[in-house]
């Protein structure tokens, strides 16, 4: 089955600086990869996503690259606020196929100080 | 769009008594609903896939006997641990799927079982 890397598992920044996250996958035939935001205690959100006809994307202050030859991914902050502060977990799928599993990465703990 | 909600959103029961939450998306019809367990400071492990009118699927090492899921309508999914014992003490997190591919996830349900 598929298997996701996630590093590092914890991030310390400055507010302003930007903050690179960066996941590999296993599994070739992977397509979708979302990557969530949660707080302590509360929901994963998901924050960007891309799939893999797309090598980058970008949204504001947040950005996603894709390697598919390489089997990694890495999500970017830039500008980096305290509010940022917050677990991220990377995740792979299969997608296309009716419904998909998604497979996490163990997370990074991002923090961001003021 | 795309609200997924969950109830309760904790619980405290004895040990030996069973236990129901429900995962309702809000704003959209989802014939495929997810089930996640979360331990502290770890990342998401997918429990079961649960299909609209059909059984659900569990993974590897999930008793289906003990977490019990019912996917009654496109928009409820069920999940039932039944005689619960304090190892059951989790994080219990549902998602649904408006679309292919992207899972948003319900805001959880913290079980503490004495």
């Amino acid at each position: 089955g598929e298997n996701v890397e996630q590093h590092p598992s914890t991030l310390s920044v400055q507010e302003g600086d930007s903050a690179v996250i960066k996941c590999t996958y296993s599994d070739s035939a992977s397509n979708y990869f979302p990557w969530y935001k949660q707080e302590l205690g509360k929901r994963p959100q998901l924050i960007i996503d891309i799939r893999s006809n797309v090598g980058e994307k970008k949204d504001q202050r947040i950005a996603v690259t894709l390697n598919k030859t390489a089997k990694h991914f890495s999500l970017h902050i830039t500008e980096t606020q305290p509010e940022d502060s917050a677990v991220y977990f990377c995740a792979a799928s299969k997608g296309g196929s009716g419904y998909s599993t998604l497979t996490f990465g163990k997370g990074t703990m991002l923090l961001v100080s003021p | 769009g795309a609200v997924v909600s969950q109830h309760p959103s904790w619980v405290i029961c004895k040990s030996g008594t069973s236990v129901k939450i429900e995962c309702r998306s809000l704003d959209f019809q989802a014939t495929t609903m997810f089930w996640y367990r979360q331990f502290p400071k770890q990342s998401l492990m997918l429990m079961a896939t649960s299909n609209e009118g059909s059984k659900a699927t569990y993974e590897q090492g999930v008793e289906k006997d003990k977490f019990l899921i019912n996917h009654a309508s496109l928009t409820l999914s069920t999940l039932t641990v039944t005689s619960a014992h304090p190892e059951d003490s989790s994080f219990y997190i549902c998602s649904a799927t408006p679309r292919v591919d992207t899972q948003y996830f319900g805001p959880g349900t913290r079980l503490t079982v004495l």
